[in-house]
């Protein structure tokens, strides 16, 4: 057990539709990661916040968006959703390795999303 | 640009032999870590190794060894003993750190499969 959980496990949605994908980080951990790991795209980085700040973004869609918020936990939102936008949907959260030297990302053990 | 290559898409191993799963790398920066992690079929993402750019030794981690060699900017990974449970897709991963940012990159994945 990583310490990062994510809710919901599964989550089965229509195009067209939103929805909301939920992390919760490790205890002390002020950074937050989102991935997606599809079949055709492999493990894309979508975005990264630390301590409620936007600071990197991948390739993350503009129907998508995400925050942090004052609790450290962070919520990844998908909207208008297309059939190409299922996918396993992963949370890390890892401590500052500028400050702390430890460099490990803990991953949340994911989201499945399919959209039909 | 950044880049994580692994020309193995799919590897075999006898139980108790070792194997090697192959890694290259493409960066700019001078500073920067190389993870491998294991994603059995369950789904989630398990951390198995962590290598830094400035580190001198190579990382060793139970039966899982990297093998760093940055002038060719390579990090392969070395599982000695290959248990059946070994069976899953293993992902090299790089992650840069900047003052302002850090982003994590991974690889395509190998697939290696044990067999008794």
């Amino acid at each position: 057990d990583s310490g990062v959980t994510q809710t919901p496990k599964h989550l089965i949605t229509a195009t067209g539709q939103r929805v909301t994908l939920r992390c919760s980080p490790r205890s002390g951990d002020l950074s937050v990661y989102w991935y997606q790991q599809s079949l055709d795209q492999g493990l894309q980085f979508l975005i990264q916040y630390y301590n409620g700040e936007e600071r990197a973004k991948g390739n993350i869609l503009e129907r998508f968006s995400a925050q942090q918020f004052p609790d450290l936990h962070s919520e990844l939102n998908l909207s208008s959703l297309e059939l190409g936008d299922s996918a396993l949907y992963f949370c890390a959260s890892s401590v500052d390795p500028h400050t702390s030297g430890d460099y490990e990302q803990y991953f949340g053990p994911g989201t499945r999303l399919t959209v039909t | 640009a950044q880049k994580i290559t692994q020309t193995q898409p799919g590897m075999f191993v006898q139980e108790k032999e070792a194997v090697t799963l192959d890694c290259t790398y493409d960066t700019s920066d001078q500073s920067y870590g190389l993870f491998w992690y294991k994603q059995p079929s369950s789904g989630e993402m398990i951390f198995l190794i962590y290598q830094g750019s400035y580190d001198e030794q190579n990382a060793t981690e139970g039966r899982y060894s990297l093998n760093f060699q940055k002038a060719r900017k390579s990090a392969n990974l070395v599982i000695s003993a290959s248990q059946l449970g070994d069976s899953a897709m293993y992902f090299c991963a790089m992650r840069e750190m900047k003052t302002s940012y850090d982003k994590v990159i991974f690889g395509p994945g190998t697939s290696l499969s044990v067999i008794p």
